[in-house]
């Protein structure tokens, strides 16, 4: 059974308090890993897509990476309105047409 | 402006009660899928879609029934509302049959149904 573990629960941070959240998953045969944001109120927005072990991709102050048993969200220097949940997904080989998702941290960024 | 719209965005049922759910993309997206949300855990597939008149279960389908007449349209049914359905469901679409790779899911704004 796929399972994504994601940690802490929920983070605080000053302004310009670089930090990282964690998803470690067990998949069977991992054919992509998501993140995603989501606001109070919204639905999930799509970050990034990692493939296989090694890659990484950034957008503005955030960081993905991804080894075989995990992937970290790195938040640089991060401003209030990075507060959100950050959930993270993965699309296994054998289920190609859904997503296992974590429960999701909650950051919150204080000025 | 191009995306996935639901309604209503609240509901509150009676145990017993039925209901649908609407969800509506106008990104001629062949995949659409329903996931409820639910304090710490995480989203999780109720029923999928890959292209009109072609429905399948996810991992909590029971309670639930879906259509998909049109490409665009793909409602979601309770039957018989109960306080276990209580949540937040959200209606998700993609290009292709599962997430896309450079943009995942789109998802709506989401349902919030209480059941009393």
């Amino acid at each position: 059974e796929d399972q994504v573990t994601q940690s802490p629960e929920a983070l605080r941070l000053q302004e310009g308090e670089s930090s990282s959240l964690n998803c470690s998953y067990t998949v069977s045969g991992l054919r992509g890993l998501f993140w995603y944001r989501q606001d109070p109120g919204k639905g999930p927005e799509f970050l990034f897509t990692l493939y296989s072990a090694g890659e990484e991709k950034e957008k503005e102050r955030l960081k993905a990476t991804l080894t075989k048993k995990e992937s970290f969200l790195h938040i640089t220097a991060p401003k209030p309105e990075d507060s959100a949940t950050y959930l993270c997904a993965v699309q296994a080989s054998g289920s190609a047409r859904q997503l296992t998702f974590g429960s999701g941290t909650q950051l919150t960024v204080l000025p | 402006n191009a995306g996935v719209t639901q309604t209503p965005k609240f509901q509150v049922l009676k145990t017993g009660q039925s209901m649908t759910l609407q969800c509506a993309q106008d990104m001629n997206h062949e995949y659409m899928s329903w996931y409820r949300q639910d304090p710490g855990m995480g989203l999780r597939l109720i029923h999928y879609s890959v292209g009109a008149g072609i429905t399948d279960q996810g991992e909590v389908p029971n309670g639930y029934n879906v259509s998909r007449s049109t490409t665009e349209d793909f409602p979601l049914r309770l039957l018989s509302a109960a306080p276990s359905q209580t949540s937040v469901y959200f209606c998700a679409s993609s290009y292709s049959w599962g997430p896309s790779k450079s943009r995942g899911y789109t998802f709506g704004s989401g349902t919030r149904l209480t059941v009393v």
